[in-house]
């Protein structure tokens, strides 16, 4: 199946600094990526639709100065949280829609594990 | 409001039974559903999925069920193995631009 790379997979930053996360599509192009958070023991929660070439569409509630989403090319999006607080510390996960296919088949990355202390 | 509902957040099996995970939707626009696993500490990991078109979608031990009338469709794993333990999520998408909305998961734990 296609393969959604993301890195890092786990990272530790002091709190006021900036985390930038990757996500690649490695073997598909797509248009849209999409950003994920899990907090424990709960469902994934979408954050922000990222198309590439175009701003982030972002869910009610995300900061969107905070999560700084860009889509640059066809197989990179990156999350970048600035300003990192400790209640922002969780699992960010990404997912890659593959183009040109039939359905929606989205593809997940690995999930980066953020600790901000 | 939720759109898509998993009511049990955990089901515990035998190892050979059968596995029935459960998920409830609101939204008629909805017309592609699609079940994930998930593992700790791991992104999710596409199952199988079914288009509105269908009622059933079957791919070895893993067989969705759709059913439209009620906005309920179901993962039945059989036989289950002490590997499927994990955290399932349904998905369901009819949305511009392909968005899926997830329902909160049932964690599946599968004795052996």
């Amino acid at each position: 199946g296609a393969v959604v790379s993301q890195h890092p997979s786990r990272v530790i930053c002091k709190s006021g600094t900036s985390v930038k996360i990757e996500c690649r599509s490695l073997d598909f192009q797509a248009t849209t990526m999409f950003w994920y958070r899990q907090f424990p023991k709960q469902s994934l929660m979408l954050m922000a639709t990222s198309n590439e070439g175009s701003k982030a569409t972002y869910e009610q509630g995300v900061e969107k100065d905070k999560f700084l989403i860009n889509h640059a090319s066809l197989t990179l999006s990156t999350l970048t949280v600035t300003s990192a607080h400790p209640e922002d510390s969780s699992f960010y996960i990404c997912s890659a829609v593959a183009s040109g296919r039939g359905w929606p088949e989205a593809f997940f990355g690995q999930g980066t594990r953020l600790t901000v202390v | 409001d939720q759109q898509v509902k998993q009511n049990s957040p955990s089901l515990s099996v035998q190892e050979g039974r059968i596995s029935i995970l459960n998920c409830d939707y609101t939204n008629s626009m909805f017309d592609y559903f699609l079940w994930y696993k998930k593992y700790p500490a791991e992104g999710p990991t596409f199952l199988i999925s079914i288009s509105s078109i269908k009622d059933k979608n079957e791919d070895g031990r893993f067989t969705v069920f759709l059913n439209k009338s009620a906005k309920h469709l179901s993962l039945h794993i059989v036989p289950s193995q002490p590997g499927d333990s994990a955290v399932y999520f349904c998905a369901a998408s009819g949305n511009a631009g392909n968005m899926l909305t997830f329902g909160g998961g049932t964690r599946l734990m599968v004795k052996p």
